[in-house]
């Protein structure tokens, strides 16, 4: 399935890096989320974007900086990493319209901070 | 208290096997329920969604009580590729706060 891309699939970055995640969803959705992922805990809510407004920031340290500069796309900027944010970093979009609130994910990139 | 709670396994059955998972979730403004099956490093994939008169789709049947508040998942003869990880998920209403539990490991053995 293509309907939500994310790149890259994997990064190595040390803490002085600078990098940034992409997703672009091809669906037609309203909403765009990225979530974290570490071993053995559930999903965590970092961001949502809403028609380009961001809606929704849980409390996630200023190190990870979004973008939504369009209903397709979302960035997910890093700087500055602690080896702690190593973890899986999924993006979804979902159609929240008309009652259908399926939520479709990318396949993730795996960060890992030396 | 966790706002979704699963019970992590893993449970271990057969081939042909019937197996329930039980998902409880602690907010009654929670408006839409869903589950997610998640393969070791992959992205969580739906499963299905869980509506309040329950539904079934193939082998898989879900149900919903609210008066209890949890959600169930129901598979029935299970394949060797039904293992992996069921995520409950809980949508709170007005919101875009989807909440997922920790998940539920299967394997199913042959």
């Amino acid at each position: 399935e293509t309907g939500v891309t994310q790149t890259p699939r994997h990064l190595v970055m040390g803490m002085t890096n600078k990098k940034s995640l992409k997703c672009e969803q091809h669906l037609g959705h309203n909403a765009m989320y990225w979530y974290k992922q570490s071993a053995k805990k559930p999903l965590e809510l970092m961001f949502v974007y809403s028609l380009e407004e961001r809606v929704e920031n849980n409390s996630v340290p200023s190190r990870f900086s979004p973008e939504c500069p369009n209903s397709s796309h979302l960035f997910l900027h890093l700087h500055t990493l602690q080896p702690e944010d190593s973890a899986l970093y999924l993006c979804a979009s979902s159609p929240q319209t008309g009652g259908d609130e399926k939520l479709f994910f990318g396949s993730g990139t795996q960060l890992s901070v030396l | 208290r966790k706002e979704v709670e699963q019970d992590p396994g893993p449970f271990n059955v057969p081939e042909g096997a019937t197996v329930a998972f039980n998902c409880t979730y602690s907010n009654s403004a929670s408006q839409s329920f869903f589950w997610y099956r998640q393969d070791c490093r992959k992205e969580p994939k739906l499963l299905m969604s869980v509506y309040s008169s329950g539904n079934e789709d193939g082998r898989f049947t879900a149900q919903l009580n609210r008066a209890s508040q949890y959600i169930s998942l129901l598979i029935r003869d299970s394949k060797l590729s039904d293992s992996a990880t069921y995520l409950c998920v809980v949508l709170y209403s007005g919101t875009y706060k989807y909440i997922f539990g920790t998940g539920t490991r299967l394997k199913v053995l042959a």
